[in-house]
Formats: C-alpha cells, structure tokens, sequence
C-alpha cells in the first residue's frame, strides 16, 4: 500500500539548534514531493516542494529538503531554527497522474524553545 | 496571493442535522478542489477530489451519501455532512487547486484555514 512515513512525531530544540525531519514514502512511478507547515492557529503553507531536477529544494524560512530516490526520501532541514519555526510540518507526496491529491504523513510537532 | 477561504469556521450542530462547509477561492480560479478531514493530532485524510461541473470522486471508506460535495464554478465548492453524528466531530479542510497553472507552479495546491465541526 502507498504510504508516507514521518519519523518524528514530537521534536523539541533550543533556538539555533539544527533541525531535521524525516520522511519516507512508498510509491511506485513518479512522485512530487512536498513538505508543509502549520504554524498554530493558522492554515497549513507550502514550504518547499520538488517535481523535477536538482534534488535539493530550497524553500521559504530557510528550509531546504533532499530528494533521495533510492530511499525514497525527502528529509526537512534548516541549519539554525527560530522560535517562530515552532509548528507542525507534514510531508506530503503526489503521483504526477493523479490530479494532485495528496497523501500526507503523520506529522511532526516541532518546539523550539527560546 | 492565491487565497482561499472556508465558511464557517466553526460549527457546533445537533446530531442528526445537516452542515453545509463553503470553501471559496478568493482571486483565482479553481478546475479542482479537494477536501480533506484532520483528526485532533493526526494528520489530513483526504476524503474527496472535486472537479467543477462534475461528480466528486472519493476515497475509499468515504461516504459519498453522507458527505455531498458540490463544485458549483470555479470558484466555490461545498461539503454537506448529511445526518451528522458526533463520530463526524472533526477538523475539515479544502484545498483549491489553480486553473491557471501558467501564474502558479505546477500542481500547486491552497489551502483553506478549516472549519471545526463539532456534533453533540
């Protein structure tokens, strides 16, 4: 079965510690690979997103993801995390045919603690 | 930016009622539209994909009877929870997919910011 795996359910750090979200997905074919996040209260906003080519995405907020296809990853990182990173961040995962329905992962809470 | 919206925000009904979810995109157009429900601490379970002027398409183990979804144009669909129960009690949000793509990236989805419902 397709699935999206996140392994960190709950991550706490300190302000400009690293930071790095796993997540593997089970798809054969091709996928686009999205990573989101959901500050609280608030909707949930791309943060970076990989179709094609250079398998380091950068996105907004400093992020950054690697795709690694022959382990079906694309892990979330950023050097120095903020206060402000605290959130909620989902992988997500679309088939390139299937109109962009997305299969989204578990999730991981993130705290960063001033 | 493209932004879309959801009506109400927040609803508190009585079992056995009907909830009508609006979901509006604001300043673009929208082919498809997918809704989706978050229980508390989980993630979003894609429930239905709906394509203006046609038929939703959903999920397996979604109840198409039970959950009516209606992409009247480009710009707004609507779920209706049909005979609510308290097991319907959850976080529901749409996504609006742009009909331009040339102005957006490709498959570049837009989130709604939810609507509680809560069923007692």
């Amino acid at each position: 079965a397709q699935s999206v795996s996140q392994h960190n359910h709950h991550v706490i750090l300190s302000e400009a510690a690293s930071l790095e979200l796993g997540c593997n997905y089970s798809y054969g074919g091709t996928v686009n690979l999205f990573w989101y996040v959901q500050y609280p209260g608030q909707h949930l906003q791309l943060l970076l997103k990989y179709f094609s080519g250079d398998p380091l995405v950068k996105g907004i907020k400093g992020f950054e993801a690697e795709f690694i296809k022959s382990k079906f990853s694309f892990n979330l990182r950023k050097p120095s995390v903020q206060w402000s990173d605290t959130a909620e961040y989902f992988c997500a995962v679309s088939k390139t045919d299937s109109w962009g329905k997305l299969q989204f992962g578990a999730g991981t809470q993130v705290v960063v603690t001033p | 930016g493209a932004v879309v919206s959801q009506h109400p925000s927040r609803v508190i009904c009585k079992s056995g009622t009907s909830v009508k979810i609006e979901c509006r995109s604001l300043d673009f157009q929208a082919t498809t539209m997918f809704w989706y429900r978050q229980f508390p601490k989980q993630s979003l379970m894609l429930m239905a994909t709906s394509n203006e002027g046609s038929k939703a398409t959903y999920e397996q183990g979604v109840e198409k009877d039970k959950f009516l979804i209606n992409h009247a144009s480009l710009t707004l669909s609507t779920l209706t929870v049909t005979s609510a129960h308290p097991e319907d009690s959850s976080f529901y949000i749409c996504s609006a997919r742009p009909r331009v793509e040339r102005e957006y990236s490709y498959n570049e989805q837009f989130f709604g910011p939810g609507t509680r419902l809560t069923v007692l």
